[in-house]
């Protein structure tokens, strides 16, 4: 079975605390997927990466930045925390290749809160 | 402009009853159809994705779902409810040109009443 972790469930940080979310997965898939959600807005795409050190910036990548250094690990960063990014961060992975296994795995999501 | 229109919000069944839950789609080219399913505080699950053949698709926990190209619909169906199936579902649709990127609608919440 294809496995995302996520590196907390629950986290509360400070206002202007830099915050790193990480996100492993076990199945070599290339790639790996930053959302957001939020009630009423469904999932909003933050950034996604499709190789090592490769980054693509979503619908919503202001106030985030993203890193991949191994290929099964993917951390978003929040370099300094504000209220407005209190929200459920949900990573995700899938294969590039054949399209027919693009289907994206979603990690447990971390709900962060930030007072 | 791609997109994904779930137009119920909410909806709430009784167990055993039947269910559909509603999903439309606007991509330009051929689209990979995907639904899944969220409980309470969990990360998605996949149910079931269309991609190519037999419009209609079977998945887990007794769902299917019919792709209508006429009617750039992808409905999900499910002809007895439990009431474990109490979750938000998400409708998604991806394409052979993109990289992986998929557009998620905006849910449908569902609740089973006993």
């Amino acid at each position: 079975d294809v496995k995302v972790t996520q590196s907390s469930r629950y986290l509360v940080k400070r206002t202007g605390e830099k915050v790193f979310l990480e996100c492993v997965q076990d199945m070599d898939h290339e790639n790996m997927f930053w959302y957001r959600q939020d009630p009423g807005l469904g999932l909003r795409l933050i950034y996604f990466s499709y190789d090592v050190k490769m980054k693509e910036k979503g619908d919503i990548p202001e106030g985030y930045s993203v890193s991949r250094e191994k290929k099964e690990r993917f951390s978003l960063i929040l370099e300094s925390a504000s209220t407005n990014q209190t929200s459920m961060y949900l990573c995700a992975s899938s294969f590039l290749g054949l399209a027919s296994r693009r289907e994206q795995y979603f990690g447990p999501g971390t709900r962060l809160t930030v007072t | 402009a791609q997109s994904v229109t779930q137009p119920d919000i909410h909806i709430t069944v009784s167990e055993g009853a039947s269910l559909e839950l509603r999903c439309n789609y606007s991509y330009g080219a051929t689209p990979y159809l995907f639904w899944y399913v969220q409980s309470p505080g969990q990360g998605l699950q996949l149910l079931l994705k269309y991609f190519s053949g037999d419009t209609l698709v079977q998945g887990i926990k007794g769902f299917e779902a019919e792709f209508k190209r006429s009617q750039s619909s992808f409905n999900l169906r499910k002809p007895s409810v439990h009431w474990s199936d109490a979750a938000e579902y998400f409708c998604a649709v991806g394409g052979k040109g993109s990289q992986g990127n998929l557009i998620f609608g905006k849910g449908t919440k569902l609740s089973v009443k006993p």
